[in-house]
């Protein structure tokens, strides 16, 4: 069974518009997540993460993300994009599994930016 | 710091040949990770090391596939006898954290695009 869902393949947005990719997650508690982003060529780079506290969790590269239990999402926003974010966007979640805490990542959105 | 180092980035090799992927992790980290990513099936944990020990190996798809880290600051993956299905990025990544608590950071390194043909 998925653990975690990324629902869009591929979106594309216009420079300067803003930005929500969408994240689900299946799991009882709340667990551990993340966004990871990938640059073409390159290995992921941590965005954000958020286990508990504030659901409104601030990451690097003016990226955002809203934790909501009731609808277990975990949503990645960014109020004005630049095409420098032009990039796969990963969300991630660790779940406890084999004594350890395992990191299973969504298939990814890959995001287009139009001048 | 130089961040996760894998070699080669690219290799090319032709069907039942041997093919070892190697990395380094950051210095200090004490967790490592061998991930594979295709478009079918998206990015894959195949094996977690601690302190060098292997803790969880059970993504390695096959026989064919093996793992070691004989220390710290080195670990290879290698695939014998290689099949062309076998043509992924292959990724390595550390983590400097104790993993019994999940909001630990990965760093990636840069991959190595494997091609069997």
């Amino acid at each position: 069974a998925q653990s975690v869902t990324q629902p869009d393949i591929h979106i594309t947005v216009s420079e300067g518009a803003s930005l929500e990719l969408r994240c689900n997650y299946s799991y009882g508690a709340t667990p551990y997540l993340f966004w990871y982003v990938q640059s073409p060529g390159q290995g992921l780079q941590l965005l954000l993460k958020y286990f508990s506290g504030d659901t409104l969790v601030q990451g690097i590269k003016g990226f955002e993300a809203e934790f909501k239990r009731s609808q277990s999402s975990f949503n990645l926003r960014k109020p004005s994009v630049h095409w420098s974010d032009a990039a796969e966007y990963f969300c991630a979640v660790a779940l406890p599994s084999g004594g350890y805490q395992k990191v299973t990542f969504g298939t990814g959105t890959k995001l287009q930016v139009i001048p | 710091d130089a961040g996760v180092i894998q070699s080669p980035r690219h290799e090319v090799t032709e069907m039942g040949q041997e093919v070892t992927l190697r990395c380094k992790p950051i210095s200090g980290h004490n967790s490592l990770f061998w991930y594979r990513q295709t478009m079918m099936r998206g990015l894959e944990l195949l094996i977690y090391f601690n302190n060098n020990v292997p803790i969880d190996d059970s993504g390695m798809p096959e026989d064919r596939f093996s793992a070691k880290m004989p220390n710290a600051s080195f670990s290879t993956l290698k695939i014998q006898p290689s099949e062309p299905r076998d043509s992924a990025v292959y990724f390595c990544a550390s983590s400097p954290e104790v993993l019994l608590a999940g909001d630990y950071e990965q760093y990636f390194g840069p991959g190595t695009r494997l091609t069997v043909t």
